[in-house]
Order: C-alpha cells, then sequence, then structure tokens
C-alpha cells in the first residue's frame, strides 16, 4: 500500500519565488519522522530536513521549511527564495515507529526558471 | 562526515550473469538498504539489514539476495540477472532506532543489463 504521496510529478517557479512541493502519508502509528531529500541530476540523495511527529513546531533548515498539519496528515516543503541551484527531483519520505524501513513518495520534479 | 560508497557508478552485464554490487559506509550504522530507482516510481526498497548476518525483505526483493557479514558492508546479489532489473541502485545507511536519524545514501550504481 503506498504509504506517501506526492502528487507533483513536475513543478516550475521563478527564481527567487517560493514553491511549496506537497506531501501526504497514510500511518497509523502515533509515532513516526518525516524527511525531505534532494536529488540533484547528478544524483546522490541530499538530506534537507525532518519533522517528527510529535514536534510542537513546524521544522525549518534555513531555505526549507516543513509546513506540518498533522491532522491532514501532510508534511509539504516550502522552499523559499528559490535559486537555479534548487532544480532537483524532491523526495518525502517517512520512517515508522515499528520496525527501521523508510517510505519514499515518487517525487517531484522542480525546474527554477532564471 | 559519513561517507557511503558504492563499488561501481556504472555497471554492464548480460541476461543470466550474476550481478555483485557492494556498498560501504564508514560511521559504524547499525542498519543499511537497497533500494531502486525507476522513473515515476520513487525509490522501492529491495532488502534492509539491521545487524551483521541480519535481513529483512523489502517491497521487491524477488530476484535479489543480500549479504552481510561485516557492520560496514552490505552486498547486493543479483543471483541471474535480467533485462528487468536494469535501473539505478541506491545504498543506505542509518544510525540506530531514533526516527529523526536520516538515511545517508551512497552515489548510487547504474546497472544496464543486456
Amino acid at each position: 500500500a503506498q504509504k506517501i504521496t506526492q502528487t507533483q510529478p513536475g513543478m516550475f517557479v521563478q527564481e527567487k519565488e517560493a514553491v511549496t512541493l506537497d506531501c501526504t502519508y497514510d500511518t497509523s502509528d502515533p509515532s513516526y519522522g518525516l524527511f525531505w531529500y534532494k536529488q540533484p541530476s547528478s544524483g546522490e540523495m541530499i538530506f534537507l530536513i525532518y519533522q517528527g511527529s510529535y514536534d510542537q513546531q513546524n521544522a525549518t533548515e534555513g531555505r526549507y521549511s516543513l509546513n506540518f498539519q498533522k491532522a491532514r496528515k501532510s508534511a509539504n516543503l516550502v522552499i523559499s527564495a528559490s535559486q537555479l541551484g534548487d532544480s532537483a527531483m524532491y523526495f518525502c519520505a517517512m520512517r515508522r515507529n515499528t520496525g527501521n524501513q523508510f517510505y519514499f513518495g515518487t517525487g517531484t520534479s522542480l525546474t527554477v526558471i532564471p | 562526515d559519513v561517507k557511503v560508497t558504492q563499488s561501481s557508478r556504472y555497471l554492464v552485464k548480460r541476461t543470466g550473469e550474476k550481478v555483485f554490487l557492494e556498498c560501504v559506509q564508514d560511521m559504524d550504522h547499525e542498519n543499511m538498504f537497497w533500494y531502486r530507482q525507476d522513473p515515476g516510481l520513487g525509490l522501492r526498497l529491495i532488502y534492509f539489514s539491521y545487524d551483521v548476518k541480519m535481513k529483512e525483505k523489502g517491497d521487491i526483493p524477488e530476484g535479489y539476495s543480500v549479504s552481510r557479514e561485516k557492520k560496514e558492508r552490505f552486498s547486493l546479489i543479483l543471483e541471474s540477472a535480467s533485462t528487468n532489473q536494469t535501473s539505478m541502485y541506491l545504498c543506505a545507511s542509518s544510525l540506530g532506532q531514533d526516527l529523526y536519524n536520516e538515511q545517508f545514501f551512497g552515489p548510487g550504481t547504474r546497472l544496464t543489463v543486456l
């Protein structure tokens, strides 16, 4: 069963604008972790940001922030002031409290337009 | 810095060959993972290991096996390669059981089976 859903296969954003990449998840566990990764064209997966299910505040890391809405089971990534180097695939992932497995979405391809 | 290395960036094999993909991490991580990545399908877990000599099937283990004889090394084996195993293979590792421990990825191996 699909546990992570990313509904946007591709997104475009103007340089210096903000963009939101959507992610919804499905779990009945009370405790879980949510991650976002960036994959540039070179192929390496880069960890961006983490949100715990019990965290009271939305996570932020520089220009990245996570809009966490627990009741809606969504964990959208917000990138502020987009840069050309932000063009990449972005993956949302979840780690459940039971087991060591990570579940990944199908990814969103972001293109930043100069 | 955690470093995860994979034995090859590109590999070309023939149908029916036995293929070994090697992954080594240098940060004493307990957990190691093998994924395959295909366009539109995201990352799909093949196998993971949470300790030496321990392994768990992921979502798509058919046609693959793994070996973890040492903590730092996790090998993926294609017993008899087939063309539908042409893909990008990503290895990852993570520390412990805490939810916030992210995965660190290797650079990937692009395998082509002719």
